[in-house]
């Protein structure tokens, strides 16, 4: 356990469903990731939120959407989604101290999505 | 932008013997932080060891140790007394120092440690 919780672990979903995916970090951390970890590729950063706002958005398609209701909490929501986006989604948060200084990111186990 | 490059796809040690993980990075910035991540099958993303780049010192942790080449942009993992639990994905990145948050992996070397 790294106090960072996903939920849940495993997700099977059609692609005109909407699901949720959640992350809840107990580190006392204020800034939160998601992370798109597909086979054979690097992790890919999808999001970052610092401080509950948004400051990276890496490109991804509207079909992914975060939510950042507090510091603690990190949100994906998926709609309409293709089955190339089936993938290992990783959450992930770090401690900012400052503008030259960040801890090393701290991981949930991950969402394992497919889309069928 | 700052690409990682993990050239090593798969690899194997007998336990109890050393191996040694490759990485190599590109960067025009000169304040970072270099990482080693170890993702088991059980997907948890752990660290492993963290580099300053600038300290000259390699870092070290327990049976693990890295050599940091900065001039070089290379930033290997050398794990000693291989261990069976050792048998797990590994993924090197980088962030920058400033306007950090943005941590870069390559695409892992996956380790196999043989009894």
């Amino acid at each position: 356990e790294t106090g960072v919780t996903q939920t849940p672990r495993h997700l099977v979903m059609g692609m005109t469903n909407k699901k949720s995916l959640k992350c809840e970090q107990h580190l006392g951390h204020n800034a939160m990731y998601w992370y798109k970890q597909s086979a054979k590729k690097p992790l890919e950063l999808m999001f970052v939120y610092n401080f509950k706002e948004q400051t990276e958005n890496n490109s991804v398609p509207s079909r992914f959407s975060p939510e950042c209701p507090n510091s603690s909490h990190l949100f994906l929501h998926l709609h309409t989604l293709q089955p190339e986006d089936s993938a290992l989604y990783l959450c992930a948060s770090s401690q900012v101290v400052g503008e030259e200084w960040n801890t090393e990111a701290f991981f949930g186990q991950g969402t394992r999505l497919t889309v069928v | 932008a700052q690409t990682v490059t993990q050239s090593q796809p798969e690899m194997s040690v007998q336990e109890a013997e050393t191996v040694t993980l490759s990485c190599t990075y590109d960067t025009s910035e000169n304040n970072y932080y270099l990482f080693w991540y170890k993702q088991p099958p059980s997907r948890q993303m752990i660290l492993v060891i963290r580099q300053e780049a600038y300290k000259q010192q390699n870092a070290t942790e327990n049976r693990f140790s890295v050599n940091f080449q900065k001039a070089a942009k290379s930033f290997s993992l050398k794990i000693s007394d291989s261990q069976l639990g050792d048998t797990a994905m590994y993924f090197c990145a980088f962030m920058k120092s400033s306007n950090n948050n943005d941590m870069r992996f390559g695409a892992g070397t996956r380790l196999t440690v043989k009894p």
